[in-house]
């Protein structure tokens, strides 16, 4: 089975910019996590989403961020506009339900300039 | 609110040495508890977990983990270390059904 794919792996950008993040999860996984890894806050959970639907954006950490799922196959991350705050990696996981555990992605690395 | 400790951040260990991570957590319950494998560049590679049953669980490359209720622990062990065991380790906790709290990670470096 092909593991969660996410892209672009590297995204450099300007600061003002909007920056697009993709994930297609595992077939057949239900939920859908967005995670961001830096070195001052460590792994951080955005957003849960569960048969498409946002379950827990609680850790979103402002307006400028936002995360659809338009299908079971694809979930973005969108920041908008971005800031040099926003460098990090950033990774997509899915599971099944059912207290699986999550399978990730191997992230974006986002730099903002 | 659940949470992890992860008291080392960074150890150094001989290849074909045993190897110990420690991983305490807050919970009120019993937690899901997970340890996942981060090698440079690339994303969480799932070890082992524990949900309930059995305390000492049996993960991937070797590796197995003890969960001590008493102690609120969950701690990882390898009993030989291969040079392809450097890398970053994260001990996590799930209270929910899917909310994980991720340690803080431990770097483990393998010296020849």
């Amino acid at each position: 089975d092909a593991g969660v794919i996410q892209s672009p792996r590297h995204e450099v950008t300007e600061m003002g910019q909007e920056v697009t993040l993709r994930c297609k999860p595992i077939s057949g996984h239900n939920s859908l996590f967005w995670y961001r890894q830096t070195m001052m806050r460590g792994l951080e959970l955005l957003i849960y989403f569960n048969n498409n639907v946002p379950i827990d954006d609680s850790g979103m950490p402002e307006d400028r961020f936002s995360a659809k799922m338009p299908n079971a196959s694809f979930s973005t991350l969108k920041i908008q506009p971005s800031e040099p705050r926003d460098s990090a990696v950033y990774f997509c996981a899915s599971r099944r339900t059912g207290n699986q555990p999550q399978h990730f992605g191997d992230g974006t690395r986002l730099s903002i300039l | 609110a659940q949470s992890v400790t992860q008291p080392d951040i960074h150890i150094t260990v001989s290849e074909g040495a045993s190897l110990e991570l420690r991983c305490n957590y807050s919970y009120g319950a019993t937690p899901y508890l997970f340890w996942y494998v981060q090698s440079p560049g690339q994303g969480l590679q799932l070890l082992l977990k524990y949900f309930s049953g059995d305390t000492l669980v049996q993960g991937i490359k070797g590796f197995e983990a003890e969960f001590k209720r008493s102690q609120s622990s969950f701690n990882l062990r390898k009993p030989s270390v291969h040079w392809s065991d450097a890398a970053e380790y994260f001990c996590a906790v799930g209270a929910s059904d899917y909310k994980l709290s991720f340690g803080a990670g431990t770097t483990v470096t393998v010296r020849a």
